[in-house]
């Protein structure tokens, strides 16, 4: 079956512009995560969702960074008034549930704060 | 403190040969979840294998093993006859808490590279 998609998956920015960016993710997974990495670095856990809520949102870097999933299923993450430290692989996973199960990992979008 | 620790940045290991690459966490929580994720050139995230706090036995899938060693908060991760579509980055993740806790702490990798 289909894995987790995500679009765009390159986009470049100028610095002070809103950016929205989408996760599909497998279908019938409960919960849907967001994270930001860095070159080099591990994924850093940004926010999840069980459905349509948003359980945890402790690794947004500031209010300039949100995320909805209003139906349970697609996710977007906006930054809005976008600057250079932005600039990262956004990655979405989805699991079939909380707990222990497995996160599979979208191909990520590269954004670019330019 | 780092929660997450890989401590080897870069390893060689020969084709066919088996390699350990290291992790070590830390949690005050009893009740956790270990991860290990393979990322190649091409940037996707593979899930590999997991293993739980109250698991018994290690955790093993095909020719990757888990070495959990509780009392030293060490979960390696085993890769037996190694091939050269092993090369790649590897991360260690741990999930604390039962329930609903979901989110994953990634350490900062090890880069493995086989050769011929």
């Amino acid at each position: 079956g289909a894995g987790v998609s995500q679009s765009p998956r390159y986009k470049v920015t100028k610095r002070g512009q809103d950016v929205a960016l989408r996760c599909d993710p497998i279908s019938g997974h409960v919960s849907l995560y967001w994270y930001r990495q860095a070159l080099g670095q591990g994924p850093e856990f940004l926010t999840y969702f069980n459905y349509e809520a948003q359980q945890d949102k402790s690794g947004l870097p500031n209010d300039r960074f949100s995320a909805e999933r209003p139906e349970g299923s697609i996710s977007t993450l906006t930054i809005q008034r976008t600057e250079q430290r932005d600039s990262a692989m956004y990655r979405c996973a989805s699991s079939l549930g909380p707990g222990g199960y497995e996160q599979y990992f979208g191909p990520g979008t590269r954004l670019t704060v330019t | 403190a780092q929660k997450i620790t890989q401590t080897q940045p870069g390893m060689f290991v020969q084709e066919k040969e088996a390699v350990t690459l290291d992790c070590t966490y830390d949690t005050s929580d009893p009740s956790y979840g270990l991860f290990w994720y393979k990322q190649p050139s091409s940037g996707e995230m593979i899930f590999l294998i997991y293993q739980g706090s109250y698991d018994q036995q290690n955790a093993t899938e095909g020719r990757y093993s888990l070495n959990f060693q509780k009392a030293r908060k060490s979960a390696n991760l085993v890769i037996s006859a190694s091939q050269l579509g092993d090369s790649a980055m590897y991360f260690c993740a741990m999930r604390e808490g039962a329930g609903t806790a979901s989110k994953l702490t990634f350490g900062t990798g090890t880069r493995l590279q086989v050769t011929l």
